[in-house]
């Protein structure tokens, strides 16, 4: 069954600082793959998604992802981070028409 | 586009009661909707795929008495906790996809406590 591991479970950072959160999956045949956040109190949203073509996506609020398929890696980057983006973020792959999410990581910004 | 609005946001009820949550694609037309279950500073778990018009599929270890999933329209699936007991006490998510190039949409989640 697919599994999906994120290996960072608590970052804190200060504003202006980069991001880079790892995500990895462990089955390797087609699959979609999609970065959430959840901020304080609300629900999931995507942040960006990569069904197929350019492997660099680029989501929402200044953040990109990176599919490298030969490392079955999709991780999540942002160049500088703002204290507003202090939230949880989730991994997903969605395999055979289900997603599976990662344990997330916990990102905290301090200002 | 693409809202998905799921009732109530908060419930609370008495050991062995049952509570139904209500999950609506308000925009869009889902042939399938998911059940997730989240646990405290833990990830979504995926309990059951909501087809309509058929009988849910569940996951391993999930059970399908307990966790009553009816798909009755398009834009509406419903969970229904029976007999509910303090350990049933979660965060339940559902979610939507409009079409297989979209991403998911997902509700606000439902916070069940069973006192």
């Amino acid at each position: 069954a697919q599994s999906v591991s994120q290996h960072n479970h608590h970052v804190i950072l200060s504003e202006a600082a980069s991001l880079e959160l790892g995500c990895n999956y462990s089955y390797g045949g087609t699959v979609n793959l999609f970065w959430y956040v959840q901020y304080p109190g609300q629900h999931l949203q995507l942040l960006l998604k990569y069904f197929s073509g350019d492997p660099l996506v680029k989501g929402i609020k200044g953040f990109e992802a990176e599919f490298i398929k030969s490392k079955f890696s999709f991780n999540l980057r942002k160049p500088s981070v703002q204290w507003s983006d202090t939230a949880e973020y989730f991994c997903a792959v969605n395999s055979f028409q289900k997603l599976v999410f990662g344990t997330g990581t916990r990102l905290l910004v301090s200002p | 586009g693409a809202v998905v609005s799921q009732h109530p946001s908060w419930v609370i009820c008495k050991s062995g009661t049952s509570v139904k949550i209500e999950c609506r694609s308000l925009d869009f037309q889902a042939t399938t909707m998911f059940w997730y279950r989240q646990f405290p500073k833990q990830s979504l778990m995926l309990m059951a795929t909501s087809n309509e018009g058929s009988k849910a599929t569940y996951e391993q270890g999930v059970e399908k008495d307990k966790f009553l999933i009816n798909h009755a329209s398009l834009t509406l699936s419903t969970l229904t906790v029976t007999s509910a007991h303090p350990e049933d006490s979660s965060f339940y998510i559902c979610s939507a996809r409009r079409g297989i190039n979209y991403g998911y949409t997902f509700g606000s989640g439902t916070r069940l406590t069973v006192v």
